[in-house]
């Protein structure tokens, strides 16, 4: 069965500090991208990677295939980060399967 | 172009009444995705398209969900017998596929909530 976990669930965080997020994932995928989701509803697509590590600017994605892993951080953070992230693994045949998210709440 | 929209933005139904929304996606993007999300979870797959085809579909979408893109562009889905069950944000998302790539960037529309009473 195909299996996404994030954690953690919740994160609360000041403004400036360094933040990760993970996922694990539990079979072998062709890509992972990462989502968020602010207030609402609507989602972006922030990252779809498949190897190796990439950046957008305060945010850095890296992917570790061997250990199904994958981590997204965010540099001295920002009350406007404050949303929901999700991973989503994509399967070979075009459909993909999210983790349930993490909310991340920035205070100023 | 403007993205992906869905119509209508909210819904609000008695339980048994059949509704439908509609999906436009980016004009160029060949897939195009329906989605389900409850409050609390991450998105949930119901079902996809490449071109008019429709290549997969969750065991969520029962007998009572059916979904079509007749042309290839714009998707409707539409749910019969409306349970309260049924009561989440539907969402769509559209992608291109290329020869290679199995799954492009996705863009998501806002998505249409609905509420089962």
């Amino acid at each position: 069965k195909n299996e996404v976990e994030q954690s953690p669930q919740n994160l609360t965080a000041q403004e400036g500090e360094f933040i990760t997020i993970n996922c694990s994932y539990s079979v072998g995928i062709s890509a992972l991208h990462w989502l968020q989701q602010h207030p609402g509803g609507g989602i972006v697509s922030l990252f779809m990677l498949s190897s190796g590590k990439k950046k957008h600017g305060r945010l850095i994605a890296t992917i570790n295939i061997q250990e199904k892993h994958s981590s997204l951080h965010i540099t001295a953070s920002h009350p406007r980060d404050s949303a929901v992230y999700i991973c989503a693994q994509g399967g070979s045949q075009g459909n993909l399967i999210f983790g349930k998210g993490t909310k991340l709440s920035v205070k100023p | 172009d403007t993205g992906v929209s869905q119509d209508p933005r909210h819904k609000i139904t008695k339980r048994g009444q059949n509704v439908t929304f509609r999906c436009d996606p980016i004009s160029e993007h060949n897939r195009l995705y329906w989605y389900r999300q409850t409050l609390g979870q991450g998105p949930e797959f119901l079902t996809y398209f490449q071109n008019e085809a429709q290549l997969e579909k969750s065991r969520l979408l029962s007998d009572r969900f059916s979904a079509e893109r007749p042309k290839g562009s714009f998707s409707t889905l539409e749910i019969q017998r409306t349970e309260q069950g049924d009561s989440a944000m539907y969402l769509c998302a559209s992608s291109h596929r290329g020869w290679l790539a199995e799954t492009g960037e996705l863009f998501f529309g806002e998505g249409s909530r609905l509420t089962v009473l």
